[in-house]
């Protein structure tokens, strides 16, 4: 199975500032690879895929990047809504499996 | 309007069976796969297993022997069944709905399995 570990498991940041969120694939994923945003006791939202495509009315300040077994979220000009766990998927090779989440807390 | 409704039972008995249903809405399931994703209390999430739109299924070896996905197409229902449940089976149960990526998820039924 891949492992994806996702780093940092929680961070804190202020208003305005850009955060960044990585998941390091066991293998290459071939940019299959997309974010989630998951608010307590809500559904996962669906932000990026194919590593950097952003989907359909995800605020452009959501961003993602990476290649290889190296994929990151980078969230600019943070928002108070922002505040959310967000985590990754890589879906190149079954079983699925998905990042340990990163809970994201706004000051 | 795309939707996913899980329904289940709060509480399970050790070694008994869970099923849960996933309503759907909004979309065919013989357009869009659906898939099981749970999540215990704290922890990441887990992929159980799929149904595909052609009516085939997968599943995540570690559930094989336990676990069986069905579907009622006439309905929009899919169906996830597991048996012999053990307290680490206690966790939030989602339905997803994929083409190439989960861009719809249900909000999840918790399930705890009691002693």
């Amino acid at each position: 199975d891949i492992q994806m570990t996702q780093s940092p498991a929680s961070l804190s940041a202020s208003l305005g500032e850009t955060v960044s969120i990585e998941c390091l694939a066991s293998e290459d994923i071939y940019n299959n690879l997309a974010w989630y945003q998951q608010k307590p006791g809500k559904s996962p939202q669906f932000l990026i895929y194919y590593a950097s495509s952003l989907q359909d009315g995800v605020p452009s300040r959501f961003s993602g990047s990476g290649s290889g077994t190296q994929y990151s979220l980078k969230i600019n000009s943070l928002e108070s809504e922002d505040a959310a766990t967000y985590f990754c998927l890589q879906d190149s090779e079954y079983p699925l499996t998905f990042g340990s989440g990163t809970k994201l807390e706004i000051k | 309007q795309v939707q996913l409704k899980e329904t289940g039972p709060d509480l399970v008995q050790l070694t008994q069976t869970l099923s849960i249903t996933c309503t759907v809405s909004g979309f065919s399931l013989t357009t869009y796969n659906v898939h099981w994703v749970r999540q215990p209390p704290g922890k990441g999430l887990e992929w159980m297993g799929a149904m595909w739109n052609g009516g085939g299924t997968d599943y995540n070896s570690a559930f094989k022997s336990r676990l069986s996905i069905s579907r009622d197409t006439s309905k929009s229902q899919v169906f996830l069944k597991m048996n012999s449940l053990q307290t680490d089976d206690t966790a939030k149960y989602f339905c997803a709905r994929q083409l190439a990526f989960f861009d719809y998820w249900g909000q999840g039924v918790m399930v705890t399995v009691s002693s």
